[in-house]
């Protein structure tokens, strides 16, 4: 079984640009979620989508934003990039119907903001 | 709000030492509780987990064990190997606060491992 591909797995921008991830969760998962990663504030949930809506939100501005399709795939987006936007970000996937506890998460795509 | 404290690393130890990672916990619901590991270049896996008081997560060799009464979930393994060197995050997530299927985990900033021969 396939597990959680992300692409890319790096990339480089520059302040003020936008950047779009793309994660395809485990075959029959329905649930996706994004965390950012930093060595400041560690693991910090985003958001998670279920079923192309947004079920979840963490607490952070309105210019990251996500989405999911009805294959279950996700995206998520950042505009107008700021230097503290450089992180991992993490997708992980799960059932999302029943409660599992156990999230399955992707290599990560790895932001330098510069 | 929910969260984690674990200790801070990094944490280096020789070949089959003993191995204590320390974590407690704040929530005002009903949390499971887990550990994951994220090896170098690679996302987290779950490494165990437990949903209720006084339950053992075991994997590994690893097992840590939930506290309610001291609100903690303490990583230990009784010896420890070159490929355990890895960074382990303690995290929870509150039911309470999900719907069914649902849920977001709260995690520690991690504690970095290194095992040397």
């Amino acid at each position: 079984k396939a597990g959680v591909t992300q692409t890319p797995r790096y990339l480089i921008k520059t302040r003020g640009q936008q950047v779009t991830l793309s994660c395809s969760p485990i075959s029959g998962h329905r649930s996706v979620s994004w965390y950012q990663q930093t060595p400041g504030q560690g693991l910090q949930f985003l958001f998670e989508y279920f079923s192309e809506t947004q079920r979840n939100k963490g607490n952070f501005p309105g210019r990251f934003s996500g989405r999911q399709f009805s294959n279950s795939r996700s995206e998520m987006n950042v505009s107008t990039l700021e230097l503290g936007d450089s992180a991992l970000y993490l997708c992980a996937s799960s059932p999302g119907t029943v409660y599992t506890g156990e999230l399955f998460f992707g290599e990560g795509s790895r932001l330098t903001v510069l | 709000g929910d969260s984690v404290t674990q200790m801070e690393g990094p944490v280096t130890l020789s070949e089959e030492a003993f191995l204590t990672i320390n974590c407690t916990y704040t929530a005002t619901g009903y949390p499971s509780l887990f550990w994951y590991v994220q090896y170098p270049g690679e996302g987290l896996q779950l490494l165990l987990k437990a949903t209720k008081a006084d339950d053992k997560g075991s994997n590994k060799g690893f097992e840590a064990t939930y506290r309610k009464e001291t609100t903690s979930f303490h990583l230990e393994k009784g010896s420890v190997q070159v490929s355990d060197s890895a960074v382990y995050f303690c995290a929870l997530s509150d039911r309470r606060n999900s719907g069914a299927g649902s849920y977001q985990l709260t995690f520690g900033k991690g504690t970095k491992l290194s095992v040397i021969p």
